[in-house]
């Protein structure tokens, strides 16, 4: 079955510094991969998705994230973190369509 | 509409309740997801309807869940004899078309629901 995994539960990172939430799949095939964002008392919001092509992915609100086959990771970065940026990221993977969702790592970005 | 409704964004019950969850998805969207989101373990998969077929309720818990999608727009999840376990968020999500064409979900604010 195709799952993502987030080991880290929370993520902290001063402003400006540059922001890693990591994020490892286990597909079978070709792995179509996503970022969302959940912001306080939000519903989820689409960030980016990696499908083929370039490894870079560039998505919304500055963000960005590298498909790695080698090492089975998609981690999404930022160069430089804001404090809005603070909320709950989720990976996930399509499969038998549907999308798995990793548990979710909270973004503290402290100023 | 502009985006994926869900009501009501909070509700609180007795164990043992019945409730219903609604969502009405984006006009002309044809899938539509339900996902429960518990505390610390991120987002469950419940039941997907895609257009005229047969649900994939695969995902849902127990037989105490059920849902139906009517006219392939609007959405209610019930969930019967309702226990404390079954606290969490329940999120709604449709997309334009299937997921196998890699179509990025729309999610609502969620239901809260409390099981006292």
């Amino acid at each position: 079955a195709q799952s993502v995994a987030q080991p880290e539960d929370q993520v902290n990172v001063a402003e400006g510094n540059p922001l890693t939430v990591k994020c490892t799949y286990s597909v079978s095939g070709n792995p179509y991969l996503f970022w969302y964002v959940q912001y306080p008392n939000r519903g989820l919001q689409f960030l980016l998705k990696y499908i083929t092509g370039d490894n870079l992915v560039k998505g919304s609100y500055g963000f960005e994230a590298e498909f790695n086959k080698s090492q089975t990771s998609f981690h999404l970065k930022k160069p430089s973190a804001l404090v809005s940026d603070s909320a709950l990221y989720f990976c996930a993977v399509n499969g038998n369509n549907r999308l798995a969702f990793g548990k979710g790592n909270q973004v503290v970005v402290i100023p | 509409g502009a985006g994926v409704s869900q009501s009501p964004s909070n509700k609180v019950t007795e164990k043992g309740k019945d409730v219903e969850l609604r969502c009405d998805p984006i006009s002309g969207h044809t899938a539509l997801y339900w996902y429960r989101q518990s505390l610390g373990q991120g987002l469950e998969f419940l039941i997907y309807f895609q257009g005229n077929s047969a649900p994939d309720k695969s995902g849902l818990p127990s037989d105490r869940f059920s849902a139906e999608r009517t006219g392939g727009s609007v959405s209610t999840l019930t969930i019967q004899r309702t226990q404390q376990e079954d606290s969490a968020v329940y999120l709604c999500a449709s997309s334009l078309n299937p997921l196998a064409t890699n179509e990025k979900l729309f999610f609502g604010s969620g239901t809260q629901l409390s099981v006292l």
